[in-house]
């Protein structure tokens, strides 16, 4: 099976510009996180899909939004970016449905993000 | 509130020798907990998890990992450590404030360094 695949791998914005990072999930999996990895902040969750529907969502500002297609694929949308956004974006999948699922998640490379 | 802890930024151990990577959590429930491994410009990769059942885990690669409820621990284990695994390495536990997410709250992640 493949695992997850995200695109494009490495990105280099200019402050004020907007940025889409796309992520495919396992075959199979309906739900879909993302986390953004900085060497100050760590590991920070930034949302969860599940079935075209936002589940979760961290504590980030409205500059970040996300959304699932019906394939289950995800795209997540940061406009007007600060330097701060400069990081490694992970998407995560699972086959996580609801309370009583213990399924892991499994995660692809990363979109590595640079903002200029 | 829920968190997990990894105290040690670095653990270095030599080839051969058994190893651990300490991890403490507090979350409100029971305790979905995991460990993933990070190697240089990759994603995160699932190792283990604990959900219930026995308290001694076994992952990839070897590893294992010991769940103590009384001292709200899960530390990695390995008994014979391989330069290969040199990475860093992540605690993760499910969030319990919500019974319906897959949202996961990591630790700070712990440098392993194996020298041969």
């Amino acid at each position: 099976k493949a695992g997850v695949t995200q695109t494009p791998r490495y990105l280099i914005k200019t402050r004020g510009q907007q940025v889409t990072l796309s992520c495919s999930p396992i075959s199979g999996h309906r739900s879909v996180s993302w986390y953004q990895q900085t060497p100050g902040q760590g590991l920070q969750f930034l949302f969860e899909y599940f079935s075209e529907t936002q589940r979760n969502k961290g504590n980030f500002p409205g500059r970040f939004s996300g959304r699932q297609f019906s394939n289950s694929r995800s795209e997540m949308n940061v406009s007007t970016l600060e330097l701060g956004d400069s990081a490694l974006y992970l998407c995560a999948s699972s086959y996580f449905t609801g309370p009583l699922s213990s399924y892991e998640q499994y995660f692809g490379p990363g979109t590595r993000l640079t903002v200029t | 509130a829920q968190s997990v802890a990894q105290p040690e930024d670095q653990v270095n151990v030599a080839e051969g020798n058994p190893l651990t990577v300490k991890c403490t959590y507090s979350v409100s429930g029971n305790p979905y907990l995991f460990w993933y491994v990070q190697y240089p410009n990759r994603g995160l990769q699932f190792l283990l998890k604990y959900i219930t059942g026995d308290n001694l885990v076994k992952g990839s690669y070897g590893f294992e990992a010991e769940f103590n409820k009384s001292q709200t621990s899960f530390h990695l284990k390995k008994p014979s450590a391989l330069v290969s695994d040199s990475a860093l390495y992540f605690c993760a536990v499910r969030d319990g404030s919500s019974s319906n997410t897959g949202k996961l709250i990591f630790g700070q992640g712990t440098t392993l360094q194996v020298k041969p």
